[in-house]
């Protein structure tokens, strides 16, 4: 079993959906948990962090934590054709040193 | 402006050859990575350093060397004994929270 799975998709989503991504992880001490948008042929850069039970928004974007299930989910709401991208979720590993476990991502289209 | 830089952002190698990706920051920031992306693949962590003059090997370190002499550059060598070197390579630094990431450009190498 892989560290970190996510739905590979794609996800395609019509402007002003919801987007749901979803990401469950093996490692029971992970307590730090975040999402990273890639442009394709750019670098990643963090758009959510999430470290307690719950939900976490932050303006279109809210993050889901179910440490009991190992899930971690991202929704997109009124999606754009600019949210078009790779998601990727990232986990760490019960460290205080930074290491992640990266998934491989789901690339989502927001279409017009 | 703050910022990682990453050089050069396309570079050709004939098998056998080392060759150095250089990863500079002006962030002020303690801990830095080397990452390494292949297609439809997750990160995976190749180095790090939380400070000067320290650095651990990451989850591939093999064929891989880097150096950590001064807080603001982190270069990566790749070496011939690299079985596969072709990849998009990410150097990213964090502060505060670990696992909150903020990535260089990448450097995109190709063997030939």
């Amino acid at each position: 079993q892989k560290e970190v799975e996510q739905n590979s998709g794609p996800l395609s989503v019509p402007e002003g959906a919801i987007a749901s991504l979803n990401c469950t992880y093996s490692d029971r001490v992970s307590q730090s948990f975040f999402w990273y948008r890639q442009y394709s042929g750019k670098s990643p850069e963090l758009i959510m962090s999430i470290y307690s039970n719950g939900d976490k928004e932050d303006g279109r974007f809210t993050a889901q934590l179910n440490k009991a299930s190992q899930y971690v989910s991202l929704l997109i709401r009124d999606s754009q054709p600019s949210d078009s991208a790779t998601y990727l979720c990232a986990v760490d590993r019960g460290s205080t040193l930074g290491r992640l476990y990266f998934g491989r991502g789901t690339q989502l289209t927001v279409w017009p | 402006d703050g910022g990682i830089t990453q050089s050069p952002k396309y570079l050709f190698r004939k098998e056998g050859q080392n060759v150095t990706l250089s990863c500079e920051q002006n962030l002020n920031h303690d801990a830095m990575y080397w990452y390494r992306q292949d297609p439809g693949q997750g990160l995976r962590l190749i180095y790090y350093s939380q400070i000067v003059n320290d650095f651990q090997k990451g989850d591939i370190a093999e064929g891989y060397s880097v150096s950590r002499e001064k807080k603001e550059s982190f270069p990566l060598t790749v070496t011939s004994a690299q079985k596969n070197p072709t990849a998009f390579y990410l150097c990213a630094s964090s502060i505060g929270q670990p696992g909150e990431l903020f990535f260089g450009e990448g450097s995109r190498l190709t063997v030939l």
